[in-house]
């Protein structure tokens, strides 16, 4: 199968600072990157959907000045936690297809997880 | 809001026993997915299903769609420890805008097999 890489895979920031998690696709053009967020013991939460070339959607609840998402190739779409607090701190997982339409398989990212002092 | 109820929440079996695993929406499906993660790693594929009354097997692990396509089970037949972990089921659904689909996981099922 398609190989989606993530990096950092383990990140320790101090509260106020700035972090940048990258997502790549190795094999494979992504037309689309979805971020999601994992707290302990719970679901994958969706984040925001991006095409490449174009701005990200959010889903409900997500600010977009505080994660910015850039999509600015088709193998690579960049998440920035800014101004990061502790509540920020969880498992952030990328994923990747090839199309839009559900007959693409989405490849995820072995994930990021981020802890902010 | 959680378009998919996953259930049970938790499991704990004893090794050998069999389990299932449901996964229902109340709109049609057009893929669901299911995979296996251990927390704080990533996602394993384990099976797609498109087709209403589709069902696929690997190993010891069988998965069905119903025809409505509205609701998946997961089986596992004869636990065992290495079956441990989180699974969820995921289905791709319509974005806001309507051009995109994304997918959306249930709230997951911890699995704990006991030796």
């Amino acid at each position: 199968g398609a190989v989606v890489s993530q990096h950092p895979s383990r990140v320790i920031c101090k509260s106020g600072t700035s972090v940048k998690i990258e997502c790549r696709s190795l094999d494979f053009q992504a037309t689309t990157m979805f971020w999601y967020r994992q707290f302990p013991k719970q679901s994958l939460m969706l984040m925001a959907t991006s095409n490449e070339g174009s701005k990200a959607t959010y889903e409900q609840g997500v600010e977009k000045d505080k994660f910015l998402i850039n999509h600015a190739s088709l193998t690579l779409s960049t998440l920035t936690v800014t101004s990061a607090h502790p509540e920020d701190s969880s498992f952030y997982i990328c994923s990747a297809k090839e199309g839009l339409a559900p007959v693409y398989e989405q490849f995820f990212g072995p994930g990021t997880r981020l802890t902010v002092l | 809001s959680q378009e998919l109820e996953q259930s049970p929440q938790s499991l704990i079996v004893q090794e050998g026993k069999n389990l299932t695993i449901n996964c229902t929406s109340s709109k049609t499906l057009y893929g669901l997915y299911w995979y296996k993660q251990k927390y704080g790693e990533g996602l394993i594929f384990l099976m797609m299903l498109q087709k209403g009354g589709e069902e696929k097997s690997h190993e010891k692990i069988t998965a069905k769609l119903d025809e409505k396509k509205q609701q998946s089970s997961l089986h596992i037949t004869a636990s065992q420890p290495s079956h441990a972990g989180i699974y969820l089921c995921g289905a791709d659904i319509m974005g806001r805008e309507g051009s995109n689909y994304k997918l959306t996981f249930g709230k997951g099922t911890l699995l704990t097999v006991n030796p």
